[in-house]
């Protein structure tokens, strides 16, 4: 099956810092979501991005599809950025969408 | 708030214990999903279910049973669970799965499962 993987697995940053995070997959896929995991466990959508570029505030997602991978740029980061940011493939089988997720980005920001 | 809630948020259980989770979409989607996050664990799908009929059961044991009585509800009815079953079980809801690659899934809060 399709490899999912993320990097780092683990990020701290101070406050007001950018950071880039990475995610490779093994092959051609339908589409690509980045989620947020907040410390509660609610995972928030952040970008449904299966190429190209696209911008939500001090978040910002690139998917280059024929390199296989994904990037989530978080700039000027803040303490409600910490949590754990997951890559998720979609890909069609069995007549239905299917989501693999990856092992997550954990990310603390620090005062 | 995603639109999809989940109950109870938290539960403690005993391996002979019987319980159930509980998901509710109010987005007017036709597929539902659950799925469990263990520790260190990337997700992993469970169950799909696609107007109301189960159309995926990803070699999950039969501890697990899913129900889904009409597009807007879905249950797991947990018994005989094992302390590797404690986990965050997640429900998941998106428009229509068989349209590939144009509707996202939304996720509940999640029922952290703990099991004694």
């Amino acid at each position: 099956g399709i490899q999912v993987e993320q990097s780092p697995p683990d990020l701290i940053l101070q406050e007001g810092a950018n950071s880039t995070l990475r995610c490779n997959f093994s092959d051609s896929v339908n589409n690509l979501q980045w989620f947020h995991q907040n410390p509660w466990g609610q995972l928030i959508n952040l970008f449904y991005i299966p190429s190209g570029t696209k911008q939500n505030g001090r978040l910002s997602a690139t998917t280059v599809a024929t390199e296989r991978y994904s990037l989530l740029y978080i700039s000027s980061s803040q303490t409600t950025d910490s949590g754990v940011y997951f890559c998720a493939v979609e890909t069609f089988s069995g007549g239905y969408n299917k989501l693999i997720f990856g092992a997550g980005t954990r990310l603390a920001v620090h005062p | 708030e995603t639109g999809v809630t989940q109950t109870p948020r938290h539960l403690v259980m005993g391996m002979t214990n019987k319980k159930s989770l509980k998901c509710e979409q109010h987005l007017g989607h036709n597929a539902m999903y659950w799925y469990k996050q263990s520790a260190k664990k990337p997700l992993e799908l469970m169950f799909v279910y696609n107007f109301k009929e189960q159309t995926e059961n990803n070699s999950v044991p039969s501890r697990f049973s899913p129900e889904c009585p009409n597009s807007s509800h879905l249950f797991l009815h947990l018994h005989t669970l094992q302390p590797e079953d404690s986990a965050l079980y997640l429900c998941a809801s998106s428009q229509d799965p068989r349209t590939s690659g144009k509707e996202t899934q939304y996720f509940g809060p999640g029922t952290r499962l703990l099991v004694l």
